[in-house]
This record gives C-alpha cells, sequence and structure tokens, in this order.
C-alpha cells in the first residue's frame, strides 16, 4: 500500500470516448502528478499541480484534460483519444513540488484506446 | 534532454551477486533519484542523492554521483529474486519537471 490509489486499474475506451482517470492520496501531500508509461520509452511528465494549482503542462495535448479538486484528488479527463494514447498512466505525490521530493506513486491505470 | 539513461537496458544475474547500473544525464542537476518498478506495479523511490554527495547508502542500496562526469550508478549487494524488477533514475530540471530515463530491466535468477 503506497498511499496513492488510482482508479480504474484497467480501461478500455474507443476513440469516441470520454472517460476520466482518478488519483487519490492519503498522505497529507500537496503536490501531485500525471505521468504516460509507454512502452520501450522513458516516464514522461504530463502535469504537475501544487497546492491545487496547475504548475506544469508538459506540452500534453488538450484531449487530456486535468482537474484537481483539492490536494488529496486529482483526475485526468479523456476525451477523443488517439491509439498512441495507449499507456500505462501513473499517479504520484510528494510533501511539495520539486526535485528534492521522494514522489509516491500509484500502481497505474492501465489505458487501452481500440 | 535532460533525461537521465540507463546502462544497460536489461541484466540477468544469479542470487547472491552483486547488481550495479549506471544513469547518465545531460545537464547539471541538484538532486537524482533512483525507483524501482515491479511488474504491473507503480514507481517505489529508493534513495535520493544530493549533487553535493558523492555515495549514500541504504540497506543493501549505494548509490554513487559523479557530478563531473554526469553520471551515477546503484549497486544492489546481495541480490535475491524478489529484486527482480525495473530500476530507473531521475534528475530534476527546471523548478518542478522530473526526468526519467528508460529503465534497466533486473532478473534475479534463484
Amino acid at each position: 500500500e503506497t498511499g496513492v490509489t488510482q482508479t480504474p486499474r484497467h480501461l478500455v475506451m474507443g476513440m469516441t470516448n470520454k472517460k476520466s482517470l482518478k488519483c487519490e492520496q492519503h498522505l497529507g501531500h500537496n503536490a501531485m502528478y500525471w505521468y504516460k508509461q509507454s512502452a520501450k520509452k522513458p516516464l514522461e511528465l504530463m502535469f504537475v499541480y501544487n497546492f491545487k494549482e496547475q504548475t506544469e503542462n508538459n506540452s500534453v495535448p488538450s484531449r487530456f484534460s486535468p482537474e484537481c479538486p483539492n490536494s488529496s484528488h486529482l483526475f485526468l479527463h479523456l476525451h477523443t483519444l488517439q491509439p498512441e494514447d495507449s499507456a500505462l498512466y501513473l499517479c504520484a505525490s510528494s510533501p511539495i513540488a520539486g526535485g528534492n521530493q521522494p514522489q509516491h506513486f500509484g500502481d497505474g491505470t492501465r489505458l487501452s484506446i481500440l | 534532454s535532460q533525461q537521465g539513461e540507463e546502462d544497460p537496458q536489461a541484466l540477468s544475474i544469479q542470487e547472491g551477486e552483486n547488481a550495479t547500473m549506471n544513469c547518465s544525464y545531460k545537464t547539471s542537476i541538484n538532486n537524482l533519484q533512483w525507483y524501482r518498478q515491479n511488474s504491473g506495479r507503480g514507481l517505489v523511490h529508493l534513495i535520493l542523492i544530493r549533487s553535493n554527495e558523492r555515495e549514500k547508502h541504504s540497506g543493501r542500496l549505494r548509490v554513487t554521483l559523479d557530478t563531473s562526469k554526469k553520471s551515477s550508478s546503484l549497486l544492489i549487494t546481495a541480490s535475491r529474486a524478489a529484486d527482480t524488477a525495473s530500476y530507473f533514475c531521475a534528475t530534476d530540471g527546471n523548478f518542478n519537471k522530473f526526468y526519467f530515463g528508460s529503465g534497466t530491466k533486473l532478473n534475479v535468477k534463484p
């Protein structure tokens, strides 16, 4: 148990569907992150939230829309995705945002786009 | 890109042997971290080393950092089958950015 819970664990959707990924952390952290992990590619940072404010958008296509209603919850809203968006999406948290902060990861949502 | 690059991409050893993985990066850093990822799971933080540190230990793990060569190594001593996983280094960039490498896949045979 890492203290970071992601749901669902697996998601299959068509390109025209709309779905959301959810992340919840029980660690009292103030920073939350979304990462994309594709086969044989480095882990890609997508978004960073620090105290509910988005501080980083790593040139992510607008078909991915993050939402952070409070420091404990993070969502990733998906719409009109492409086959290349199939990947493992990982959520992480840390006490605050910054490179000197160890990150705690959830087990990810395995997303498959048909 | 500032991404760390791990070497080798894959490593297979016998239980009890030592495993060494290397990470190289391209620009100056403040901190470097190592993470482990078991199959189907998220990443787990192992150790953080600051740019003014040269070596750090945690249990069977030993991390070194050579900022002049822009490289780090992770040594796992007396490996166990449970150490089978992928290992990633992560370097910090501008403010909140983290850069991960593609990882070293370690297989420890019983």
